[in-house]
């Protein structure tokens, strides 16, 4: 059935590092591929997506990059700050689906 | 201009009860989608709502059903519940042909 792998689930780096979180989809129709940022309590926010189009996009600080042929897709953060710490989860979807499979999540902590 | 709103924000009930949630998409968003988040989990999608309509479903049992309104606005509701059912139930809305999907601050419910 449809899975996305995500790692790691845990990920700590000091403040100014970059970070890099991969995950990997099992349903090669997949064509859409948001980014959540979910700090404790709160809701998923939508960081970045990237739709099967386009091999990569980068908004400032946060880039996310696409391999189909692969099937992986990996978010990247370069010079990271402490409000960047939360939990992310990569999600993939396919063509006239509302359905988003989500990873795992990664528990991102950047130390100051 | 108000984001997804969700009531309430914490509900406990007790093992066999029913539950309704609520749901008020973002302004111009005409489909709600419904996600079961337990603790340390990524979201589970349970079904989406347009036109007043599931569209779709994800795999759960029929103990979750839910509605659309005209003014979009949605419920979920959850028969018997089991304590299984505890999680976080998050909202999700967008508009037509687009893609990102914006979540709902979630309810908390604890079922004992």
């Amino acid at each position: 059935g449809e899975n996305v792998e995500q790692h790691p689930s845990t990920l700590s780096v000091q403040e100014g590092d970059s970070a890099v979180i991969k995950c990997t989809y099992s349903d090669s129709a997949s064509n859409y591929f948001p980014w959540y940022k979910q700090e404790l309590g709160k809701r998923p926010q939508l960081i970045i997506d990237i739709r099967s189009n386009v091999g990569e996009k980068k908004d400032q600080r946060i880039a996310v990059t696409l391999n189909k042929t692969a099937k992986h897709f990996s978010l990247h953060i370069t010079e990271t700050q402490p409000e960047d710490s939360a939990v992310y989860f990569c999600a993939a979807s396919g063509a006239n689906t509302d359905k988003l499979i989500f990873g795992t999540g990664t528990r991102l902590q950047v130390f100051p | 201009d108000a984001g997804v709103t969700q009531s309430p924000t914490h509900l406990i009930k007790t093992r066999g009860q029913q539950v309704t949630l609520r749901c008020s998409p973002k302004s111009g968003h005409d489909t709600v989608s419904w996600y079961q988040q337990a603790l340390g989990q990524g979201p589970q999608f349970i079904f989406q709502y347009y036109e007043e309509e599931e569209r779709q479903r994800g795999n759960f049992p029929d103990r979750f059903s839910g509605h659309q309104f005209p003014n979009y606005s949605s419920e979920l509701n959850v028969n018997a519940l089991l304590l299984g059912d505890s999680a976080l139930y998050l909202c999700a809305s967008r508009y037509g042909g687009m893609e990102t999907q914006y979540f709902g601050p979630g309810t908390r419910l604890l079922v004992l």
